[in-house]
């Protein structure tokens, strides 16, 4: 039972460049978030899917993309990215709550 | 939306004695708080968690106490040892959203041998 998987977990871009984070759990659980933290601020919701087939805004979304590939799988797209997206990206699944968190992708933009 | 503040934002303490990290909520629709442990360069824990209908919660060590009244919860840490340190986050959880959780900003606990 690996729990929340994330790939990759380092990633350096340019400005202006696209990538796809990946995340995937094997517990079956309906709901699953993406967030990203940066000092002093803690975790912000980006993006987040109740169960599969939909997905919803979270406090954070602007330069992003989800999707929900599946019940196991929920991709996070940035389409063109720029340095301020240079963070830390955890995906996270619960069943109704408590929520786990995967070891996160650490992401620079330069 | 929910606001979370979270105190203090560091902590040090010496192996042995007792943390509390305290944090208030604004939304009193919010019915769950959870507290996650995250350690240095690994994505956050769960290690405690009450619910609205509950005061108190405790787990070994750890303890969690929940006023509704006064919108504020507190993770309280007896016995401290250093493989304690680490970020603590409190969050919370909104009826009508689900499972979504809105979190402090984290406090950056040092047990000191």
């Amino acid at each position: 039972n690996a729990g929340v998987t994330q790939t990759p977990k380092f990633q350096v871009l340019k400005t202006g460049q696209s990538m796809t984070l990946q995340c995937a759990q094997d517990m079956n659980h309906n709901s699953m978030y993406w967030y990203r933290q940066d000092p002093g601020m803690g975790l912000r919701l980006i993006y987040y899917s109740a169960s599969e087939g939909t997905t919803d805004k979270g406090e954070v979304p602007n330069g992003y993309n989800v999707s929900r590939l599946n019940k196991r799988e929920f991709s996070l797209r940035l389409e063109s990215a720029a340095p301020s997206q240079t963070s830390v990206y955890f995906c996270a699944s619960s069943r109704e709550v408590g929520q786990f968190f995967g070891p996160g992708t650490r992401l620079t933009v330069l | 939306g929910e606001n979370v503040e979270q105190h203090p934002s560091t902590l040090s303490v010496q192996e042995g004695d007792s943390a509390v990290i305290k944090c208030t909520y604004s939304d009193s629709a919010s019915n769950y708080f959870p507290w996650y442990k995250q350690e240095l360069g690994k994505g956050p824990q769960l290690i405690i968690d009450i619910r609205s209908n509950v005061g108190e919660k405790k787990d070994q060590r750890i303890a969690v106490t929940l006023n509704k009244t006064a919108k504020h919860f507190s993770l309280h840490i007896t016995e401290t040892q250093p493989e304690d340190s680490a970020v603590y986050f409190c969050a919370a959880s909104l009826k009508t959203s689900g499972s979504r959780l809105t979190f402090g900003e984290g406090t950056q606990l040092t047990v000191n041998p």
